[in-house]
Formats: structure tokens, sequence, C-alpha cells
């Protein structure tokens, strides 16, 4: 079965501090997907990045970057220099099923990190 | 381009009771799916609808319902609440059920049940 795990309930920062969120999933499929989402105080999630299981390069945008590593199945989020406006929960996500055909459009969420970053 | 629009976005309701939630996709998309928040349980699907039908469904039990109408509009229902049922219940929408389709989500409906 698909299974996230994010271990860090909350972290907390001083502005300027690089944060690494981590990220662990289990899945016996070999076509996935992995997805990183952002949620606000707003309420709504916010698509930040999006990987599939045959691309293990890693990605920067901005002051964002993603590594992925099958042989830890980790895909884990870093901030460099983080901002106030970083403040969130931040969700590790994967998709997958292919391999079964069962579980189309479906995402299995991590519970999340609650990243607080001070002034 | 308008976004996922849920409404009602918050609602009290009583034990008992049953409730509606609506869901708007964004215009062209075709898929919309339903996942329940709550702080003991975190995120989790309740079921997701393409072209009027209902592709997958996730572990709630038969209280929990939905529809999609043929502008890809979707509904959920809830009947018989439960002070369990109290949570924020996000819609999302992509062109397709495929997941590998990027979800843009909505800014929830959230339920309170006394």
């Amino acid at each position: 079965a698909q299974k996230v795990t994010q271990a860090q309930t909350e972290i907390s920062v001083v502005e300027k501090e690089d944060v690494t969120l981590d990220c662990v999933y289990e899945t016996r499929d070999t076509t996935y997907y992995l997805f990183w989402y952002k949620q606000p105080p707003s309420g709504e999630l916010v698509f930040l990045i999006r990987r599939n299981s045959f691309d293990e390069q890693n990605e920067i945008s901005g002051r964002y970057s993603w590594n992925f590593q099958k042989s830890t199945s980790s895909f884990n989020f870093t901030i460099t220099a983080s901002q106030v406006v970083d403040s969130a929960v931040y969700f590790c996500a994967l998709s997958g099923g292919y391999d079964r055909g069962s579980t189309l459009g479906r995402l299995y969420f991590g519970r999340g990190t609650q990243l607080t970053v001070w002034p | 381009k308008a976004g996922v629009t849920q409404t009602p976005r918050y609602l009290i309701k009583t034990r008992g009771q049953q409730v509606t939630l609506s869901c708007s996709p964004i215009s062209g998309h075709r898929s919309v799916s339903w996942y329940q928040q709550t702080p003991g349980q975190g995120l989790q699907f309740l079921f997701e609808y393409f072209s009027e039908t209902q592709r997958n469904k996730g572990n709630f039990p038969g209280r929990f319902s939905g529809r999609q109408f043929s502008n890809s509009r979707s509904e959920m229902n809830v009947s018989t609440l439960e002070l369990g049922d109290s949570a924020l219940y996000l819609c999302a929408s992509s062109f397709t059920p495929s997941g590998a389709n990027v979800l843009t989500f909505g800014a929830g409906s959230r339920l309170t049940v006394l």
C-alpha cells in the first residue's frame, strides 16, 4: 500500500535560516508520482512540485529545492533563506497504483510539517 | 482563470442532520476529488468523479456520498452527521483522473458538528 511519512510535526526557524522538510514514502509500484503542497492558514492546498519515479534529478526553483532519492525512498524539500511568508503546513503526497490500475487520481498524503518562520 | 470554488466556506450543523457541500472545478477540468482533513487523521481521500461517474472511493461509511453533474460541478453529502465529521472538506480538480495530474484545490468547506 502507498504510505507517506513526514516525521517532523513542527519546525521553527528564524528568518534567513535554511530548513529541510523530510518525506519518506513506501510503495510497491514502479511508476508513481510525488508531490509537495503548501497549506497556508487560509486552508487552500497550493501545489509546489511534482516528480515522477523515473526522474531523480534534483530541482531548484528560487529558494526552494527538492532532493529525490529512490534508494532511500525519500523526497526532501529545502527552503533556503527562509522568510516569514514561508510559514505554513507542508504536505508531501504520493500517487500511483499504475502497476495495479486501481488508484487513479488519488493522492496519499503525509501528516504534514508545520513550519513557523520567526522574524 | 477562476480557481476551484467551494461553498459554503463555513457551516455549523448538529448531530443527526445532513449537509451538502458544493464544488465548482476550474473551467475545462473534468475530474473532481474530495478529501477530508482532520487533526486526528490528516488528509484522507473520500472519492473521485469523472464524467459524472464515481471512479474511486476511499474508506468512508456510506453516509458519505457524492455526485457530479454534466458541467463537472460536484456535490458531496453527509447524512446523519456525527461529531467526528467535523473537518475541513477539500475539493480538488484536474483535467483527468490520472494520478500524474496536478490537483488544484479549493479553499475548503469547514464543517462543525455540534
